[in-house]
C-alpha cells in the first residue's frame, strides 16, 4: 500500500496549461480504470474532479481532463484560472476494496 | 443535498481511544459503501477504512489494522470509526467520504481533528 507518486508542485500562468502526473504500479493505477482526481483548497474538504481515469462529474469545468498510460495517470488543467490554485490528489482503486492515495501536488497560478 | 458531518475529534494521549462519528443526510445511506480518510497536518490524504452497505465487509489500510474498527448504523444514517491504541502518527484531520461510481469519492465531510499527544 505505498502511496502513488505525484510531483510536489506545478505552476503556470493564467491561461496556460499544467499537467500533473500520478505514478503507481500494475496493482493499482495500471491494473484498473479507477483513478480519480481531487482538488483541495486550504482548510476545505477534497472535491472530486475526475473519476474512472478521465470522466468529469457534472459541474466540473471541461478545462479539467484526465488520461492514463500504463501505470501513470495524468490530470491536465487547461486555461488556468486563479481559483485553480489548490492541492491536487489522485486516488486509485487497488483491489479487495482497498485504495491508494497520491502524495499530492500543489498547483500555483503565477 | 448530500451532507456528511463528522464529530468526535479530540486531544487524546498516546495509547488512548476515541470514537469518531459521521452523520449522513440527503441520500439513501444504506445503499452506499462508506469510507474514512485522514490528512496529517501539512501532509497528503490517506485512505483509512471502508465498509459495505450492510456492514458485512470491511477493509483497512495496513497501518490501522487491529487498532481501528469501522462500523455503521443504517437506522441512524451514521458511520463510526473506533480508534484504539492511538499513536502520535494518527494525528490528523479525519474525513468521512462516500464512495461513488468508479471507486471514487464524490462527497466528503469537513473533517474532525484528532490530536494524539501527551
Amino acid at each position: 500500500q505505498s502511496a502513488l507518486t505525484q510531483p510536489p508542485s506545478a505552476s503556470g500562468s493564467p491561461g496556460q496549461s499544467v499537467a500533473i502526473s500520478c505514478t503507481g504500479t500494475s496493482s493499482d493505477v495500471g491494473g484498473y480504470n479507477y483513478v480519480s482526481w481531487y482538488q483541495q483548497h486550504p482548510g476545505k474538504a477534497p472535491k472530486l474532479m475526475i473519476y474512472e481515469d478521465y470522466k468529469r462529474p457534472s459541474g466540473v469545468p471541461d478545462r479539467f481532463s484526465g488520461s492514463k498510460s500504463g501505470n501513470t495517470a495524468s490530470l491536465t488543467v487547461s486555461g488556468l484560472q486563479a481559483e485553480d490554485e489548490a492541492d491536487y490528489y489522485c486516488i486509485s482503486y487497488a483491489g479487495s476494496d482497498n485504495y491508494v492515495f497520491g502524495t499530492g501536488t500543489k498547483v500555483t497560478v503565477l | 443535498e448530500v451532507h456528511l458531518v463528522e464529530s468526535g475529534g479530540d486531544l487524546v494521549q498516546p495509547g488512548g481511544s476515541l470514537r469518531l462519528s459521521c452523520a449522513a443526510s440527503g441520500f439513501t445511506f444504506s445503499g452506499y459503501w462508506m469510507s474514512w480518510g485522514r490528512q496529517a497536518p501539512g501532509k497528503g490524504l490517506e485512505w483509512v477504512a471502508s465498509i459495505k452497505h450492510d456492514g458485512s465487509e470491511k477493509s483497512y489500510v495496513d497501518s490501522v489494522k487491529g487498532r481501528f474498527t469501522i462500523s455503521r448504523d443504517n437506522a441512524k444514517n451514521s458511520l463510526y470509526l473506533q480508534m484504539n491504541s492511538l499513536r502520535a502518527d494518527d494525528t490528523a484531520m479525519y474525513y468521512c467520504a462516500r464512495p461513488a461510481g468508479g471507486y471514487s469519492f464524490d462527497y466528503w465531510g469537513q473533517g474532525t481533528l484528532v490530536t494524539v499527544s501527551s
